[in-house]
């Protein structure tokens, strides 16, 4: 299993960024898949989560970002999305895909700042 | 939303010692989904204890997890010296899924 996240990067507040999570080594369209951030020296915090297509491919997101970002998903390109909206100095973190809990990607930082 | 609180902070032990850590959530965590991880500095987390008590793939039997509804702890039974890190745990029986703040162990 292997989980790749790309497309961080430093962005003004207010901006917007989309992050990819590429994957292999499982059959992704039947996984749930969560990205979790990590502000610089923090916890870890849940972000959101999308299930699988035949799970009915619903989303949930944590209340700091909820109506910001969007999570979605290509089942044809095994990657999973994290678009984020109205980027604050808050969002500012290592952003990392897992799968199962077990499988975890390398992360990629967003640094949010003018 | 499950709120968790982990204790200690920071706790402080030599190898060959035994560690327990504390997990305490507001409301009972549903089926005991609780995990437990150990995240090294510049590392992606790792998966030490899922479902309060199975430890995941590879993970050495000197850690064990147990508890329920309101009360978990991981033990560790003989720390070796890569044991030092800090361990989260989450709850996942209900969304949104939450972590603790974190315990440091430290030598």
């Amino acid at each position: 299993v292997q989980l790749v996240e790309s497309g961080g990067g430093l962005v003004k507040p207010g901006g917007s960024l989309r992050l990819s999570c590429g994957a292999s080594g499982f059959t992704f369209s039947n996984a749930w898949l969560t990205w979790v951030r990590q502000a610089p020296g923090k916890g870890l915090e849940w972000v959101g989560r999308i299930k699988s297509k035949t799970d009915g491919g619903t989303t949930d997101y944590a209340a700091p970002v909820k109506g910001r970002f969007t999570i979605s998903r290509d089942d044809s390109k095994d990657t999973l999305y994290l678009q984020m909206n109205s980027l604050k100095t808050e969002d500012t973190a290592v952003y990392y895909c897992t799968m199962s809990r077990a499988y975890w990607g390398q992360g990629t930082l967003v640094t949010v700042s003018s | 939303e499950v709120v968790l609180t982990q204790s200690p902070g920071t706790l402080s032990l030599s190898p060959g010692e035994r560690a327990a850590l504390s997990c305490r959530a507001s409301q009972s965590v549903s089926s005991n989904y609780l995990a437990w991880y150990q995240q090294k500095l510049g590392q992606a987390p790792r998966l030490l204890i899922y479902g309060a008590s199975s430890r995941a793939t590879g993970i050495p039997d000197r850690f064990s997890g147990s508890g329920s509804g309101t009360d978990f702890t991981l033990t560790i039974s003989r720390l070796e010296p890569e044991d030092f890190a800090v361990y989260y745990c989450q709850q996942y029986g209900s969304s949104p899924s939450t972590f603790g703040q974190g315990t440091k162990l430290d030598i």
